[in-house]
Parts: C-alpha cells; sequence; structure tokens
C-alpha cells in the first residue's frame, strides 16, 4: 500500500517561516492528488486548512499557504505564531482511496 | 453550518462488530456532491482513512479494511453509519465521521474535506 511520508517533526522560532512536505512512496505527487493539509491540537479532531493543493478555507489564517515543492505537496506557514504549535497531517486522494501522511510534529519555541 | 457527531459504544469485546453512527446536522447528507466518510486514529497514533459513502449509496474503501468494514446511509435520518467486523484490540481508537465534496469550478476539480466530527474513542477489550 502506498505510503505517503511526513518529516517527523520541526521546531520553528515565533515570527519565522517554516515548510512542512508530503511525499508519495508511488512517486512525484501532482496536483491530481488533491492534497489536503489539517492541523490537530491535542484533544481536538483535525481542523481543515488547505484542500486541493493552494486552496484556503474561509477560516485558514492567511499564513498558511500550499504549494507543490520538488515532487511533493508542502504546507508553508509564513510568520509562525505561537498558537501554530500543533500536528499537522496531509492527505492524498489515489484513485478514489486516501491516504493520509505520517504527520509532523511543529514545536514552536 | 453542518454539523457532523459521531454516537455508539465506547467499548466492544474482542471478535465482536463495532457499529457508529454519525448524524448529520444543519444540512442534508443528499446534497449532491458530497461525500461521508470515516476517519480513525489510535490512541497517540496518526491518522487512517477508512471509507466512504456517497448519499446514493456508493461506497469505497480502503483495501486494509475492506474485508472487514461496511458504511451505509440513511437518508430519512440524515445519518450515516460505520460497521466493522472482527474487532482487535488493534481497532481501538477514536473514530472521526468527516465531510468532503468533489467538484468542477472555474475550469478546476477540486477535493475538499472541509468538516470533522468531534470524535469518539472505542476502545476493543474484555
Amino acid at each position: 500500500q502506498t505510503v505517503v511520508t511526513q518529516e517527523p517533526s520541526l521546531t520553528v522560532s515565533p515570527g519565522e517561516t517554516v515548510t512542512l512536505t508530503c511525499a508519495s512512496s508511488s512517486g512525484a505527487v501532482t496536483s491530481g492528488y488533491y492534497p489536503n493539509w489539517f492541523q490537530q491540537k491535542p484533544g481536538q479532531p483535525p481542523r481543515a486548512l488547505i484542500h486541493s493543493t493552494t486552496q484556503k478555507h474561509s477560516w485558514t489564517p492567511a499564513r498558511f499557504s500550499g504549494s507543490l515543492l520538488g515532487g511533493k505537496a508542502a504546507l508553508t506557514l509564513s510568520g509562525v505564531q505561537p498558537e501554530d504549535e500543533a500536528e499537522y497531517y496531509c492527505l492524498l486522494h489515489y484513485a478514489g482511496a486516501y491516504v493520509f501522511g505520517t504527520g509532523t510534529k511543529v514545536t514552536v519555541l | 453550518q453542518v454539523q457532523l457527531q459521531e454516537s455508539g459504544p465506547g467499548l466492544v469485546k474482542p471478535s465482536q462488530t463495532l457499529s457508529l453512527t454519525c448524524g448529520v446536522s444543519g444540512g442534508s447528507i443528499s446534497s449532491g456532491g458530497y461525500y461521508w466518510s470515516w476517519v480513525r486514529q489510535p490512541p497517540g497514533k496518526g491518522l487512517e482513512w477508512i471509507g466512504y459513502i456517497y448519499y446514493g449509496g456508493n461506497t469505497f474503501y480502503n483495501p486494509s479494511l475492506k474485508s472487514r468494514v461496511i458504511i451505509s446511509v440513511d437518508t430519512s435520518k440524515n445519518q450515516f453509519s460505520l460497521k466493522m467486523k472482527s474487532v482487535t484490540a488493534a481497532d481501538t481508537a477514536v473514530y472521526y465521521c468527516v465531510r468532503h465534496r468533489y467538484y468542477y469550478e472555474n475550469n478546476d476539480h477540486y477535493n475538499s474535506f472541509d468538516t470533522w466530527g468531534q470524535g469518539t474513542l472505542v476502545t476493543v477489550s474484555s
């Protein structure tokens, strides 16, 4: 089965920019995989941030953006805030089925 | 504003069948273009997509779970359900119901997971 891999953890200082990536074991990620990104804080359900590679939801803060980068899906946080400390998951679409990424723990120090 | 709420037993014995329901409020489950999924998360671990259903009854399952899972919809009650048979301790997880949409707009296709339920913890133990 396809494995979707993310960085296990990243540490960033407030105000800095950090990019998370999402790689597929089946090859380069393209827009046809419709990458979605979610933020999850402890004890809460995931919250949708980005869909279809680059599209923000109405509630998504402007500092979050999605893209494709070097054959991977990417989530960039520009000007990180303390409240951005959370686990982040990507989700890819494979001909009907969906696979979540392994998750990235972002720590803001 | 659509809201989803999971319900069902919090404890299931090994080898038995796990049954959960997701109630949809603030909108109709029969709204065209929306799909309804189940996702689970074992304690301290990552997310796993289980499968989805369209209001017309079409389903698609995670290949690794397909032999044990059935997702159904009851449009009269505005809800959809998950049944997972022959459960083991490895099926202990928080189970979420999720709404997503695949649509065509402005000459492009979009696939958006937007609304999640709060989740319900199901423990498999004797």
